[in-house]
C-alpha cells in the first residue's frame, strides 16, 4: 500500500516568488491536512481538506493557500515567498482522524 | 486553546534501557486524543501510539506503552528494550474530539538518542 507521497522532496525559491506543493494521499484517504515545521516554531497546523472542502485552517497570512482534488491529491500554494517561509512542509492524510494521520517525508522549501 | 508541552528538550539511553519521555497538556475538553509521533532523519512523522481520553487502559503497542493521568493532563511515553531505531524526535500531540475544527497540535519534541 503506498504511502503519503510529497514531491518535490526539496525547493529553492527566491524571494518574492510562489510555490506550488503537491500531496498524494493514501488510497481512500479523503481528509489531506498541511503542516509547517521550523526549528523557531515547531509544527504549525495549515489547513485541513476533506472531499475538496476546506474544513479548518490554521493562523497563517492570506499568502497560504490550498487546494484539494476530486481524487483527494492536495496542492498547496505559497505567494509573494518570505525568507520566513523556508521550512519543512509536511502533508497528512486520514480514513478517520481519530486513529491518527499517516505522514509524507515532506518538502523542504528553502527561500532565498 | 490546547497547549502541549514537553519539557525534555534531549535525552539519551543505552541499547535495551527503559526510557520515559514526558508530555503535559492544557485543555478544557473532556474527550479528545493523544498520540505519540516519532520523526527519524528521514523526516516523515510516524505514528507510534494513540490514546482516547475516555478510555481509562493504558495504550500499548510492543515496546511502546504510554502512562496517562487525565485529572494531571499528562501523557508519558515509555519506550522498553529501546533499540537503536529508536534514536529519533518523538512528538506528543492533542487533538479534539473530532470535528470540523479538529486538527494536530503538537508539542516541541524530544530527540532521543540511543547509544551501544
Amino acid at each position: 500500500k503506498a504511502g503519503v507521497t510529497q514531491t518535490p522532496r526539496y525547493l529553492i525559491k527566491t524571494r518574492g516568488q510562489q510555490v506550488t506543493l503537491s500531496c498524494s494521499p493514501i488510497s481512500g484517504h479523503r481528509s489531506v491536512s498541511w503542516y509547517q515545521q521550523t526549528p523557531g516554531q515547531g509544527l504549525q497546523f495549515l489547513f485541513e481538506y476533506f472531499s475538496e472542502t476546506q474544513r479548518n485552517k490554521g493562523n497563517f497570512p492570506g499568502r497560504f493557500s490550498g487546494r484539494q482534488f476530486s481524487n483527494s491529491r492536495s496542492e498547496m500554494n505559497v505567494s509573494t515567498l518570505e525568507l520566513g517561509d523556508s521550512a519543512l512542509y509536511l502533508c497528512a492524510s486520514s480514513y478517520d482522524r481519530i486513529y491518527g494521520y499517516t505522514f509524507g517525508s515532506g518538502t523542504r522549501l528553502t527561500v532565498v | 486553546a490546547q497547549t502541549v508541552t514537553q519539557s525534555q528538550p534531549e535525552m539519551s539511553v543505552q541499547e535495551a534501557e527503559t526510557v520515559t519521555l514526558s508530555c503535559t497538556y492544557d485543555t478544557s475538553e473532556n474527550n479528545y486524543y493523544l498520540f505519540w509521533y516519532k520523526q527519524p532523519p528521514s523526516r516523515q512523522m510516524i505514528l507510534v501510539i494513540r490514546q482516547e481520553a475516555y478510555k481509562q487502559q493504558n495504550a500499548t503497542e510492543n515496546r511502546f506503552s504510554v502512562n496517562f493521568q487525565k485529572a494531571a493532563k499528562s501523557f508519558s511515553l515509555k519506550i522498553s528494550d529501546s533499540q537503536l531505531g529508536d534514536t529519533a524526535m518523538y512528538f506528543c500531540a492533542f487533538m479534539k474530539q473530532a470535528g470540523t475544527a479538529s486538527k494536530l497540535t503538537f508539542g516541541t519534541g524530544t530527540r532521543l538518542q540511543v547509544t551501544l
